[in-house]
């Protein structure tokens, strides 16, 4: 069966450092990738999403991440992280055939901003 | 920006009742799902809901559970007799203006947290 693995569960950084998400996927075949964010008392964001091409992918608020084909991972990483980025972030993928398809998610990450 | 909303935020019940959990999609979204995050553990997909009737679902929504999209704009979820396994908090999402493609964002709601006692 497809999974994610979401390698970290709590990720504590300092304001204005760098950080990085580790997501792990189990196959590269007819896969999308996506990164959500959970703010307290919010619905799930996406942030960014990798479909095909460029591996490297853009999303909202700064955020980016890299599709790696050979290592299955999909890493989202942030150069300087504010206060404001504190929240859990979730990757998820999806498989197979058909329109539409489920998404299958990490365990998320709760990423803590501190100043 | 349009976005999916969901009622009520928190909803607690005895274990045996019925509950409803009600949700809003985007209003010109054609795909439906219902997702849920048991504490701790990862969201869950439980089923995807199109041209009025399920197209997927997982092994977790078994007979107790059914939807059903009762009018234009509102998709409901049902369990029927609620266990204590049964809590959780569920998400519904919706994709797809039209056409449909698996690469479409599922936008999410901001979940509705049923309690069992």
């Amino acid at each position: 069966a497809q999974s994610v693995t979401q390698l970290d569960s709590q990720v504590p950084v300092f304001e204005e450092a760098p950080v990085e998400l580790r997501c792990n996927y189990s196959s590269s075949v007819s896969v999308y990738l996506f990164w959500y964010v959970q703010y307290p008392n919010q619905g799930l964001q996406l942030l960014l999403k990798y479909l095909s091409g460029s591996t490297l992918v853009k999303g909202i608020n700064g955020f980016e991440a890299e599709f790696n084909k050979s290592q299955t991972s999909f890493h989202l990483r942030k150069p300087s992280v504010h206060i404001s980025d504190t929240a859990e972030y979730f990757c998820a993928g999806k498989w197979g055939g058909g329109s539409q398809g489920n998404l299958i998610f990490g365990k998320g990450t709760k990423l803590s901003v501190k100043p | 920006e349009p976005e999916v909303t969901q009622t009520p935020s928190h909803q607690v019940t005895q274990m045996g009742q019925e509950v409803i959990l009600r949700c809003v999609p985007i209003s010109n979204h054609l795909y439906f799902y219902w997702y849920r995050q048991i504490l701790g553990q990862k969201v869950e997909f439980l089923v995807s809901f199109y041209n009025n009737e399920i197209s997927e679902k997982s092994e977790i929504f078994d007979d107790q559970f059914s939807v059903e999209r009762p009018d234009g704009s509102n998709f409901t979820l049902k369990i029927r007799s609620t266990k204590l396994e049964d809590s959780a908090m569920y998400f519904c999402a919706s994709s797809g203006p039209s056409g449909g493609f698996r690469g479409d964002t599922q936008y999410f709601g901001p979940g509705t947290r049923l309690t069992v006692l």
